[in-house]
C-alpha cells in the first residue's frame, strides 16, 4: 500500500515551459487535492476534486490545469512556467469529508 | 469561506515546559478540524482531529486540542515539550461556506524548544 505517491520530486523549469506534475494515490479515495506551500503562507490550495471527471478551482488556481480521468490519478499541469510558480507542491487525498488529508512527499519546483 | 489563523508564526519552549499553539477558525456550520505537523523536508502528518465527538481530543506524541465554539478556538497543547517536538504545525478546517469539499490550511507555527 504506498498511498499517495508524486512525481518528480525536484525539478528545475525555464520560464515559459510546461510540465505535469504526477500524483497517484491506490487507497480508493474520491477526494483528491493540490497543494502549494510557501514560506510564510502555509498550504494553499489550487485545484481540487471530488471524483472522477469533477474538478474545481481553489484559493491560486491561476496558471495551473487539473483532470481528473480516473479515481487514482490527479495530473496537475503548468502550462507556462512563471518564476512566482517556484514552490513545493503536495497532493493530497482523503476518504470522506471528515477524513483526514494523506499527502504525499512533495515535488520541488524551481522556476527560473 | 471559511479561514484559519494561527496566532504567532514562531514559538519558543524550554524543554519540559508547556507547549500551546493556537488556532482559531471562521465558520458558519459546524466544522471538521485537523492539526497537522511537518517535520524538516518532509511532507505533513496527521497530529489529531475533530469530528464532532469528544470536545478534548488526544492526539499522537502526547498532544490533545479542545474545540471551543464559543471561542472558535481549536488550540493544540502539549504539558512537556520534547527536543522532537521541533517542527512546523499547521492547524486546518473543513466546513463553513466554503463547504466541506475544502480542507484550508492556516499559516503555520514554527515551534522551537530550547534544551
Amino acid at each position: 500500500n504506498a498511498g499517495v505517491t508524486q512525481t518528480p520530486k525536484f525539478q528545475v523549469l525555464k520560464t515559459g515551459q510546461s510540465m505535469t506534475l504526477q500524483c497517484a494515490q491506490d487507497m480508493n479515495h474520491e477526494y483528491m487535492s493540490w497543494y502549494r506551500q510557501d514560506p510564510g503562507m502555509g498550504l494553499r490550495l489550487i485545484h481540487y476534486s471530488v471524483g472522477a471527471g469533477i474538478t474545481d478551482q481553489g484559493e491560486v488556481p491561476n496558471g495551473y490545469n487539473v483532470s481528473r480521468s480516473t479515481t487514482e490519478d490527479f495530473p496537475l499541469r503548468l502550462l507556462s512556467a512563471a518564476p512566482s510558480q517556484t514552490s513545493v507542491y503536495f497532493c493530497a487525498s482523503r476518504e470522506t469529508v471528515n477524513s483526514p488529508l494523506h499527502f504525499g512527499n512533495g515535488t520541488r519546483l524551481t522556476v527560473t | 469561506a471559511q479561514s484559519v489563523t494561527q496566532l504567532g508564526s514562531h514559538v519558543s519552549v524550554s524543554e519540559g515546559a508547556l507547549v500551546l499553539l493556537r488556532c482559531n477558525y471562521s465558520s458558519s456550520v459546524p466544522p471538521y478540524l485537523f492539526w497537522y505537523v511537518q517535520y524538516p523536508n518532509q511532507g505533513l502528518q496527521l497530529l489529531l482531529k475533530y469530528t464532532s465527538a469528544a470536545t478534548l481530543v488526544k492526539g499522537i506524541n502526547g498532544f490533545e486540542a479542545e474545540f471551543k465554539k464559543s471561542e472558535t478556538s481549536f488550540h493544540l497543547t502539549k504539558p512537556s515539550a520534547h527536543m522532537s517536538d521541533a517542527a512546523e504545525y499547521f492547524c486546518a478546517v473543513s466546513g463553513g461556506s466554503g463547504g466541506y469539499q475544502k480542507v484550508t490550511f492556516g499559516t503555520g507555527t514554527k515551534l522551537q524548544v530550547i534544551p
